[in-house]
């Protein structure tokens, strides 16, 4: 079975740091990959995917992920945190197009100033 | 792009009463429906899911007659939370896609909050 693992729960940075979160996947094959970002009491909005092809992805608002074969990883990544950004991110991966998505647990990211 | 509609917001009900959420693509045929439960800071957990004009396939644990799912069109899917009970209280998000998932991928309505009371 497919799974998502999002080591870290909550992360804290500061407006304009860089900002890295992690997401490892465990599947035989390379799964649909995608990251969601959601505010409190709202639904997801995607922010970027990987099917096939470059494996550096990028996605709205200044976000990127790279998909790493070797590592089973999909960290996405953004070198200038701006307060919005403060939300909960989840990594999330499919066996295809017509499989539901499966979540990681979900990283939970604060902005200071 | 791909937008899907979820209505209501959020509910307040008295136990022992039904609710029903919908959700509708807007803009694309949504062959395939699925319906997640979010716990307070929690991640989404797959209840359902439903094909269009074919019964919903549920996950293990997700009592099929308390949340009964119709996806009767290609564009309008509902969720009926039957005789609610207070643990029933949730976040409820559907997720629709199309006939391949890549042209639209997932997209997601803004969610239902319940409250039983």
């Amino acid at each position: 079975a497919q799974s998502v693992t999002q080591p870290d729960i909550h992360i804290t940075v500061s407006e304009g740091a860089s900002l890295e979160l992690r997401c490892n996947y465990s599947y035989g094959a390379t799964p649909y990959l995608f990251w969601y970002v959601q505010s409190p009491g709202q639904g997801l909005q995607l922010l970027l995917k990987y099917f096939s092809g470059d494996t550096l992805v990028q996605g709205i608002k200044g976000f990127e992920a790279e998909f790493k074969r070797s590592q089973s990883s999909f960290n996405l990544r953004k070198p200038s945190v701006h307060w919005s950004d403060a939300a909960e991110y989840f990594c999330a991966v499919a066996h295809s197009g017509n499989t539901p998505l499966v979540f990681g647990k979900g990283t939970r990211l604060s902005v200071i100033a | 792009g791909a937008v899907v509609s979820q209505h209501p917001s959020w509910v307040i009900c008295k136990s022992g009463t039904s609710v029903k959420i919908e959700c509708r693509s807007l803009d694309f045929q949504a062959t395939t429906m699925f319906w997640y439960r979010q716990f307070p800071k929690q991640s989404l957990m797959l209840m359902a899911t439903s094909n269009e004009g074919s019964k919903a396939t549920y996950e293990q644990g997700v009592e099929k007659d308390k949340f009964l799912i119709n996806h009767a069109s290609l564009t309008l899917s509902t969720l009926t939370v039957t005789s609610a009970h207070p643990e029933d209280s949730s976040f409820y998000i559907c997720s629709a896609r199309d006939r391949t998932g890549i042209t639209h991928g997932y997209t997601f309505g803004s969610g239902t909050r319940l409250t039983v009371v």
